[in-house]
Protein backbone atom coordinates (compact mmCIF):
# COMPACT_ATOMS: atom_id res chain seq x y z
CA UNK A 1 0.00 0.00 0.00
CA UNK A 2 0.55 3.63 0.20
CA UNK A 3 2.15 3.54 -3.61
CA UNK A 4 3.14 7.45 -5.10
CA UNK A 5 3.27 7.19 -9.24
CA UNK A 6 5.23 9.86 -10.83
CA UNK A 7 5.04 10.96 -14.34
CA UNK A 8 6.90 11.13 -16.93
CA UNK A 9 10.16 9.01 -15.48
CA UNK A 10 12.18 11.18 -17.51
CA UNK A 11 11.61 14.18 -20.23
CA UNK A 12 14.03 16.19 -22.56
CA UNK A 13 12.64 19.85 -23.17
CA UNK A 14 13.80 23.19 -25.04
CA UNK A 15 14.70 25.98 -23.39
CA UNK A 16 11.40 28.44 -22.91
CA UNK A 17 9.21 25.57 -22.87
CA UNK A 18 7.01 24.19 -20.11
CA UNK A 19 7.01 20.84 -18.54
CA UNK A 20 4.54 19.43 -16.19
CA UNK A 21 5.19 16.69 -13.84
CA UNK A 22 2.60 14.53 -12.39
CA UNK A 23 2.64 12.80 -8.90
CA UNK A 24 -0.47 10.69 -8.09
CA UNK A 25 -1.31 8.47 -4.66
CA UNK A 26 -2.72 5.31 -5.98
CA UNK A 27 -4.27 3.68 -3.12
CA UNK A 28 -4.74 6.39 -0.53
CA UNK A 29 -5.52 10.18 -0.45
CA UNK A 30 -3.17 12.48 0.07
CA UNK A 31 -4.29 16.01 1.11
CA UNK A 32 -0.95 16.89 1.64
CA UNK A 33 1.85 16.36 -1.42
CA UNK A 34 5.58 17.63 -1.15
CA UNK A 35 8.15 18.51 -4.10
CA UNK A 36 11.63 17.93 -3.79
CA UNK A 37 14.84 19.29 -6.47
CA UNK A 38 17.87 17.28 -6.49
CA UNK A 39 21.28 18.18 -8.50
CA UNK A 40 23.77 15.57 -8.58
CA UNK A 41 25.33 14.30 -5.95
CA UNK A 42 23.26 16.56 -3.83
CA UNK A 43 20.51 15.60 -1.34
CA UNK A 44 16.81 16.52 -2.02
CA UNK A 45 16.07 19.65 -1.30
CA UNK A 46 11.90 20.82 -0.83
CA UNK A 47 10.55 23.40 -3.05
CA UNK A 48 7.14 23.46 -2.35
CA UNK A 49 4.15 21.59 0.50
CA UNK A 50 1.15 21.20 -1.74
CA UNK A 51 -2.19 20.96 -0.06
CA UNK A 52 -5.34 19.98 -1.84
CA UNK A 53 -7.69 22.52 -2.99
CA UNK A 54 -5.67 25.49 -1.42
CA UNK A 55 -2.41 27.48 -3.04
CA UNK A 56 0.98 25.59 -2.21
CA UNK A 57 3.66 26.62 0.03
CA UNK A 58 7.06 27.52 -1.44
CA UNK A 59 10.00 27.33 0.12
CA UNK A 60 12.41 30.33 0.58
CA UNK A 61 14.30 31.30 -2.43
CA UNK A 62 12.05 28.70 -5.09
CA UNK A 63 10.35 31.20 -7.81
CA UNK A 64 6.29 30.10 -7.28
CA UNK A 65 5.88 31.49 -10.57
CA UNK A 66 8.27 29.32 -12.59
CA UNK A 67 7.07 26.41 -10.53
CA UNK A 68 3.40 25.91 -10.81
CA UNK A 69 2.28 23.68 -8.21
CA UNK A 70 -1.87 22.57 -8.63
CA UNK A 71 -3.03 19.81 -6.37
CA UNK A 72 -6.58 19.96 -7.26
CA UNK A 73 -7.25 17.08 -6.17
CA UNK A 74 -7.08 14.13 -3.50
CA UNK A 75 -4.40 12.02 -5.50
CA UNK A 76 -3.16 14.17 -7.58
CA UNK A 77 -0.46 17.15 -7.96
CA UNK A 78 1.04 18.36 -10.67
CA UNK A 79 4.61 20.63 -10.91
CA UNK A 80 4.52 22.55 -14.00
CA UNK A 81 8.23 23.88 -14.93
CA UNK A 82 7.89 27.12 -17.42
CA UNK A 83 10.18 28.73 -19.22
CA UNK A 84 12.77 26.03 -18.45
CA UNK A 85 16.47 26.96 -18.94
CA UNK A 86 19.22 24.02 -18.70
CA UNK A 87 20.10 25.53 -14.90
CA UNK A 88 16.23 23.92 -13.96
CA UNK A 89 17.75 20.37 -15.31
CA UNK A 90 17.41 18.36 -12.26
CA UNK A 91 15.90 15.17 -10.94
CA UNK A 92 12.27 16.37 -9.37
CA UNK A 93 10.70 13.67 -6.41
CA UNK A 94 7.22 13.98 -5.37
CA UNK A 95 5.94 12.55 -1.75
CA UNK A 96 2.77 12.15 -0.74
CA UNK A 97 1.93 12.13 3.26
CA UNK A 98 0.17 9.22 4.02
CA UNK A 99 -1.95 10.35 7.09
CA UNK A 100 -0.53 7.39 8.97
CA UNK A 101 2.30 6.91 11.20
CA UNK A 102 3.79 4.52 9.02
CA UNK A 103 5.25 5.33 6.89
CA UNK A 104 4.41 9.14 7.01
CA UNK A 105 5.83 9.96 3.50
CA UNK A 106 6.55 7.33 0.30
CA UNK A 107 7.76 8.89 -2.60
CA UNK A 108 7.94 9.25 -6.31
CA UNK A 109 10.23 7.32 -8.73
CA UNK A 110 11.50 10.66 -9.51
CA UNK A 111 11.24 12.40 -12.86
CA UNK A 112 14.87 13.52 -14.77
CA UNK A 113 14.36 16.49 -16.07
CA UNK A 114 16.76 17.64 -18.90
CA UNK A 115 16.72 21.41 -20.85
CA UNK A 116 18.66 21.46 -24.01
CA UNK B 1 16.41 22.96 8.00
CA UNK B 2 18.30 19.55 8.22
CA UNK B 3 18.66 19.07 12.11
CA UNK B 4 20.82 15.78 11.63
CA UNK B 5 24.42 15.13 10.90
CA UNK B 6 25.59 12.31 9.17
CA UNK B 7 29.09 10.59 8.03
CA UNK B 8 29.81 11.63 4.43
CA UNK B 9 30.31 7.78 3.43
CA UNK B 10 30.92 4.49 4.90
CA UNK B 11 31.99 1.04 3.79
CA UNK B 12 30.82 -2.21 4.73
CA UNK B 13 31.88 -5.50 3.61
CA UNK B 14 29.20 -7.79 2.00
CA UNK B 15 27.91 -10.21 5.04
CA UNK B 16 28.50 -7.80 7.60
CA UNK B 17 26.44 -5.85 9.33
CA UNK B 18 26.02 -1.77 8.72
CA UNK B 19 26.22 0.47 11.52
CA UNK B 20 25.48 3.87 10.26
CA UNK B 21 24.88 6.87 12.90
CA UNK B 22 23.34 9.65 13.21
CA UNK B 23 23.48 12.82 15.46
CA UNK B 24 20.08 14.79 16.03
CA UNK B 25 21.31 16.68 19.63
CA UNK B 26 18.72 19.36 19.36
CA UNK B 27 15.41 16.92 19.13
CA UNK B 28 12.63 17.44 20.99
CA UNK B 29 10.25 15.43 22.97
CA UNK B 30 7.69 15.01 20.24
CA UNK B 31 10.21 14.42 17.19
CA UNK B 32 9.97 11.21 15.20
CA UNK B 33 13.58 9.87 13.70
CA UNK B 34 12.83 8.17 10.59
CA UNK B 35 15.36 6.75 8.15
CA UNK B 36 14.84 6.85 4.65
CA UNK B 37 17.61 5.08 1.74
CA UNK B 38 18.08 6.58 -1.83
CA UNK B 39 19.44 4.25 -4.27
CA UNK B 40 20.78 6.08 -7.70
CA UNK B 41 18.52 7.78 -9.45
CA UNK B 42 15.44 6.77 -7.96
CA UNK B 43 12.53 7.91 -5.21
CA UNK B 44 13.67 7.57 -1.45
CA UNK B 45 12.75 4.13 0.47
CA UNK B 46 11.02 3.93 3.60
CA UNK B 47 13.35 2.05 6.19
CA UNK B 48 12.19 2.60 9.63
CA UNK B 49 11.52 4.94 12.30
CA UNK B 50 11.42 5.45 16.40
CA UNK B 51 10.89 7.54 18.96
CA UNK B 52 12.63 6.52 22.25
CA UNK B 53 12.55 3.03 21.86
CA UNK B 54 14.70 0.59 19.79
CA UNK B 55 12.47 -0.93 16.58
CA UNK B 56 13.01 -3.60 14.52
CA UNK B 57 11.86 -4.68 11.54
CA UNK B 58 12.16 -6.92 8.26
CA UNK B 59 14.65 -4.28 6.48
CA UNK B 60 16.49 -3.07 9.66
CA UNK B 61 17.08 -2.14 13.47
CA UNK B 62 16.93 1.24 15.06
CA UNK B 63 18.51 1.87 17.88
CA UNK B 64 18.31 5.29 19.75
CA UNK B 65 20.33 6.40 23.03
CA UNK B 66 18.50 7.14 26.23
CA UNK B 67 18.98 11.26 25.63
CA UNK B 68 17.92 10.82 22.17
CA UNK B 69 20.35 13.02 20.92
CA UNK B 70 21.91 10.52 18.39
CA UNK B 71 20.65 7.14 16.77
CA UNK B 72 22.45 4.51 14.96
CA UNK B 73 20.66 2.73 12.07
CA UNK B 74 21.64 -1.42 11.56
CA UNK B 75 21.87 -3.54 8.56
CA UNK B 76 22.43 -6.96 10.21
CA UNK B 77 23.77 -8.81 6.78
CA UNK B 78 24.23 -6.08 4.16
CA UNK B 79 24.33 -7.10 0.72
CA UNK B 80 25.61 -5.33 -2.35
CA UNK B 81 21.84 -3.93 -3.40
CA UNK B 82 21.84 -2.28 -0.23
CA UNK B 83 24.46 0.45 -1.72
CA UNK B 84 22.64 3.48 -1.29
CA UNK B 85 22.65 6.69 0.37
CA UNK B 86 21.27 7.34 3.79
CA UNK B 87 19.13 9.74 5.69
CA UNK B 88 18.47 10.20 8.99
CA UNK B 89 15.82 12.55 8.95
CA UNK B 90 13.97 14.02 12.30
CA UNK B 91 10.40 15.44 11.92
CA UNK B 92 10.17 18.86 12.85
CA UNK B 93 6.75 20.31 14.38
CA UNK B 94 5.77 21.15 10.96
CA UNK B 95 4.85 18.58 8.25
CA UNK B 96 7.75 18.83 5.99
CA UNK B 97 10.44 16.52 5.63
CA UNK B 98 14.43 18.10 5.55
CA UNK B 99 16.69 16.12 4.14
CA UNK B 100 20.17 16.50 5.37
CA UNK B 101 23.55 15.30 3.55
CA UNK B 102 22.81 11.46 4.31
CA UNK B 103 25.29 8.77 4.02
CA UNK B 104 26.81 7.03 1.09
CA UNK B 105 27.11 3.35 1.89
CA UNK B 106 29.15 1.71 -0.18
CA UNK B 107 28.88 -2.66 0.14
CA UNK B 108 32.26 -4.23 -0.95
CA UNK B 109 31.71 -7.85 -2.12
Amino acid sequence: GAVVSQHPSWVICKSGTSVKIECRSLDFQATTMFWYRQFPKQSLMLMATSNEGSKATYEQGVEKDKFLINHASLTLSTLTVTSAHPEDSSFYICSASTGAEKPFYTFGSGTRLTVV
Amino acid sequence: DAKTTQPTSMDCAEGRAANLPCNHSTISGNEYVYWYRQIHSQGPQYIIHGLKNNETNEMASLIITEDRKSSTLILPHATLRDTAVYYCIVKDTGNQFYFGTGTSLTVIP
